[in-house]
């Protein structure tokens, strides 16, 4: 059964700063690896999407990586802003049931302070 | 292009009454997710549609769920006799090669 960890919960930190965010998942066979960004009250905003034979994807101040062998992905913030203050969740396709539902950390909530 | 559409997006109901929740997905997605979020919890996977496969239906947490979609498009999920603990945020999301697109969900409350 695959497991999605997400280190740390929370995190808070101010205006301008650089930030990781960490995910980590415990079955190596992955097809790709998403994350996800959720506001409160709201549904969830793909943000990126690595493919098991990439090791990174850019979006604008957002750099994921992935490292399938260690079963680990980070998603680099740069230049934090307030309008940056979300969860974050990583999901990872999980095939062990035949279907490719996919599996969820538990999020990081991030706070960027003015 | 229209992204997931989900309604309601809010619904209040009775205890024991019947409820019906509708996801359109983005056109030509062969794959449809439900999932759950409780107040504070994480995403509660509940059924996966791909293409004219059998659902995986693993994650109904009871008889008193079920889902259908038809014709590979519109989703609806069913939640019959519905309790306190059903009052959760139901997300949707439709996808193509495991990637995943959400709608904003609809909140139920269960009263």
């Amino acid at each position: 059964k695959q497991e999605v960890t997400q280190i740390p919960a929370a995190l808070s930190v101010p205006e301008g700063e650089n930030l990781v965010l960490n995910c980590s998942f415990t079955d190596s066979a992955i097809y790709n690896l998403q994350w996800f960004r959720q506001d409160p009250g709201k549904g969830l905003t793909s943000l990126l999407l690595i493919q098991s034979s990439q090791r990174e994807q850019t979006s604008g101040r957002l750099n994921a990586s992935l490292d399938k062998s260690s079963g680990r992905s980070t998603l680099y913030i740069a230049a934090s802003q307030p309008g940056d203050s979300a969860t974050y969740l990583c999901a990872v396709p999980y095939s062990g049931a035949g279907s490719y539902q996919l599996t969820f950390g538990k999020g990081t909530k991030l706070s960027v302070i003015p | 292009g229209a992204g997931v559409s989900q309604s309601p997006s809010n619904k209040v109901t009775e205890k024991g009454k019947d409820v019906e929740l509708r996801c359109d997905p983005i056109s030509g997605h062969t794959a449809l997710y439900w999932y759950r979020q409780s107040l504070g919890q994480g995403l509660e996977f509940l059924i996966y549609f791909q293409g004219n496969s059998a659902p995986d239906k693993s994650g109904l947490p009871s008889d008193r769920f079920s889902a259908e979609r038809t014709g590979g498009s519109v989703s609806t999920l069913t939640i019959q006799r519905t309790q306190q603990e059903d009052s959760a945020v139901y997300l949707c999301a439709s996808g193509m090669n495991t990637e995943a697109f959400f709608g904003q969900g609809t909140r139920l409350t269960v009263v």
